[in-house]
């Protein structure tokens, strides 16, 4: 299987500013993911990231505020922007390699953001 | 979209006692059932899944049942020890259509607590 690093794997930021988290995957992967988790509730889809198109967002979340990008099937980067207390939460990336072929998805480590 | 449905939201098991994790999802459609260990401050890791095609699959402590008629599946672990203890995600893959194929369908999890 593969492995993703994501980074940072914290930080603590001021309202009104904006962090990019940033996932590495070590082989090629046709979809990737991200979810936000809030402590001990489930995972909640962000959006979906493909390469060489716009990102699909799932209800409740947009471009403006959650932009995406995906220059390549290793990279993908989620700017949470213009940040308030409310987008304090674990961040994660996720990716697998093909979706017509039923494969493992697997996790980035996870980015804790606390916002001030 | 796609519905999981998890069941319980917490469970306590003495050591060596089996624990009974169970699931529904909505979509007939779906074809892919995984099973991930979160346990505090780490990412989710897969422990076990199943294809729509299968009926049942172990592994070692660790068994998945699926009944795609009633739409439902199971996770059971057996000989539980301390270790067991952590949050428990079923998902569902939804079909593969449209721009977000290939993502999951995350339940709301299950504290498993071990007790020594």
């Amino acid at each position: 299987s593969a492995v993703i690093s994501q980074k940072p794997s914290r930080d603590i930021c001021q309202r009104g500013t904006s962090l990019t988290i940033q996932c590495q995957v070590d082989s090629q992967v046709t979809m990737m993911f991200w979810y936000r988790q809030q402590p001990g509730q489930s995972l909640t889809l962000i959006a979906t990231a493909n390469q060489g198109s716009e990102a699909t967002y799932e209800s409740g979340f947009v471009i403006d505020k959650f932009p995406i990008s995906r220059p390549n099937l290793t990279f993908s980067t989620l700017t949470v922007s213009n940040m308030s207390p409310e987008d304090s939460s674990i961040y994660l990336c996720s990716a697998h390699q093909n979706p017509g072929v039923v494969t493992e998805a697997f996790f980035g480590q996870g980015t804790r953001l606390t916002v001030v | 979209g796609e519905n999981v449905e998890q069941h319980p939201s917490t469970l306590s098991v003495q050591e060596g006692d089996s624990a009974v994790i169970k699931c529904t999802y909505s979509d007939s459609a779906s074809n892919y059932f995984p099973w991930y260990k979160q346990e505090l401050g780490k990412r989710p890791q897969l422990i076990i899944d199943i294809r729509s095609n299968v009926g049942e699959k172990k592994d070692q402590r660790i068994a998945v049942t699926l009944n795609k008629t009633a739409k439902h599946f199971s996770l059971h672990i057996t000989e539980t020890q301390p270790e067991d203890s952590a949050v428990y995600f079923c998902a569902g893959r939804g079909p593969n259509r449209g721009s977000t194929l290939g993502r999951l369908y995350f339940g709301r999890g299950t504290q498993l607590t071990v007790w020594p």
